[in-house]
């Protein structure tokens, strides 16, 4: 399998731009999550799904930011305006169906707002 | 609120010696921890885990240790290779959510 893929890899924009990533999760699994890793925080969940519904975003920052999942196969974390504060590593995560703590992390992506 | 901590930031070894990692956490309900590996510019790989029930898992050159009665958790690894260096984080899982520790620079000295 080709593991949990997340795009881009790196994205560098201005302040009040919207940016979008995005992720695509193993095949068969059925839990997805989003982390952010900063140095001040560490890595962080903001949201997760299961079967494409969202369970738990309390660690969505602000209402600036935003997940969806339209389907098994797909999903996005947007956040529009973005903000200096923004600038992170922003991970995607995927677990199978009975072990949603046994996670897959794709290989983030490193944000830069200036 | 912190409730997983890695009191360690960094941790230089020689090869071949022990690596030992260090992690504390304050909630009681967790049932099942981790050991995550991390390259720059990688995500985190799975290690190693261990159910609450239990108090040692071992995989190869890899053990973890827990103390329940202490909510503290050690990664050995015997012996220490150089692709060990990476940063080691540690996690504990509360229903679906994994806390993160802030993790540990582990280096090891040829």
């Amino acid at each position: 399998d080709a593991g949990v893929i997340q795009s881009p890899r790196h994205e560098v924009t201005e302040m009040g731009q919207e940016v979008t990533l995005r992720c695509k999760p193993i095949s068969g699994h059925d839990y997805l999550f989003w982390y952010r890793q900063t140095m001040m925080r560490g890595l962080e969940l903001l949201i997760y799904f299961n079967n494409n519904v969202p369970i738990d975003d309390s660690g969505m920052p602000e209402d600036r930011f935003s997940a969806k999942m339209p389907n098994a196969s797909f999903s996005t974390l947007k956040i529009q305006p973005s903000e200096p504060r923004d600038s992170a590593v922003y991970f995607c995560a995927s677990s199978e169906p009975g072990t949603a703590f046994l996670q897959f992390f794709g290989s983030g992506t490193q944000l830069s707002v200036l | 609120d912190q409730q997983v901590k890695q009191n360690s930031p960094s941790l230089s070894v020689q090869e071949g010696r022990i690596s030992i990692l260090n992690c504390d956490y304050t909630n009681s309900m967790f049932d099942y921890f981790l050991w995550y590996k991390k390259y720059p510019a990688e995500g985190p790989t799975f290690l190693i885990s261990i159910s609450s029930i239990k108090d040692k898992n071992e995989d190869g050159r890899f053990t973890v240790f827990l103390n329940k009665s202490a909510k503290h958790l050690s990664l050995h690894i015997v012996p220490s290779q150089p692709g060990d260096s990476a940063v080691y984080f540690c996690a504990a899982s509360g229903g679906r959510k994994l806390s993160f520790g802030a993790g540990t620079t582990v280096t090891v000295r040829a």
